[in-house]
């Protein structure tokens, strides 16, 4: 049983360019979290699906950013015009259908210039 | 929102002792869940653990729930158990609401 991917592992950008991520959860899982980590905190809850469907938004989740499953199997999280406030790590939650244990994946560490 | 307190926040052991890490949290919750945090930055699970006690090798954890707190023990701990350990719920819903943490340092 693989556990959840996240692609890349690390992405440094300029200021201004879009970057977009990507998590494949564990195999049959209908849940999956973004989540983001700063230095020195715990992560923080972004968005939440369920299957496609996207049920719960963080208000930290700004226009630019946007989250998507588009077929209920792996997810991207796009931001776009990055800004130096956005360098933290990305991490991305699945969780199976019979109960509401979180795993995490290894999680994007975002690097902005 | 759901306060989650984590104490201490830095601890220091020596290889071999034992340690007990509290987590209190500010509303009933349906989810608890405990992690430690590797050098790497990956979250891996310990514990899931609303409610009650499981052990699983030298670790183990209890919740008591009506008083809204989680304890993780951890003994005759290893250099390798060195890094941030989690504590992390979910009132309602499935969103986790994690702590600050409490960074473990075991020396040899």
């Amino acid at each position: 049983d693989t556990g959840v991917s996240q692609d890349p592992r690390h992405k440094i950008t300029k200021r201004g360019q879009n970057v977009t991520f990507r998590c494949d959860p564990i195999s049959e899982h209908n849940r999956l979290y973004w989540y983001r980590q700063t230095l020195g905190q715990g992560p923080e809850f972004l968005t939440y699906f369920q299957n496609e469907a996207q049920l719960e938004k963080s208000r930290l989740l700004s226009d630019r950013f946007s989250a998507e499953r588009p077929k209920g199997s792996f997810s991207t999280l796009e931001i776009q015009r990055t800004e130096q406030g956005d360098s933290a790590m990305y991490l991305c939650a699945s969780s199976p259908p019979r109960g509401p244990e979180q795993f995490f994946g290894p999680g994007t560490r975002l690097t902005v210039l | 929102g759901i306060q989650v307190e984590q104490s201490p926040p830095d601890l220091i052991l020596q290889e071999g002792a034992n340690s007990t890490l509290r987590c209190n949290f500010s509303d009933s919750v349906n989810n608890l869940q405990w992690f430690h945090q590797n050098p790497w930055g990956q979250l891996i699970n310990l514990f899931y653990i609303p409610s009650g006690t499981k052990q699983n090798g030298r670790l183990s954890a209890t919740t008591v729930a009506t008083e809204r707190y989680s304890l993780l023990y951890i003994s005759s701990s290893q250099t390798t158990d060195s890094g941030v350990y989690f504590c992390a719920v979910a009132p309602s819903g499935y969103a986790l609401n994690f702590g600050k943490g409490t960074s473990l340092l075991v020396t040899p």
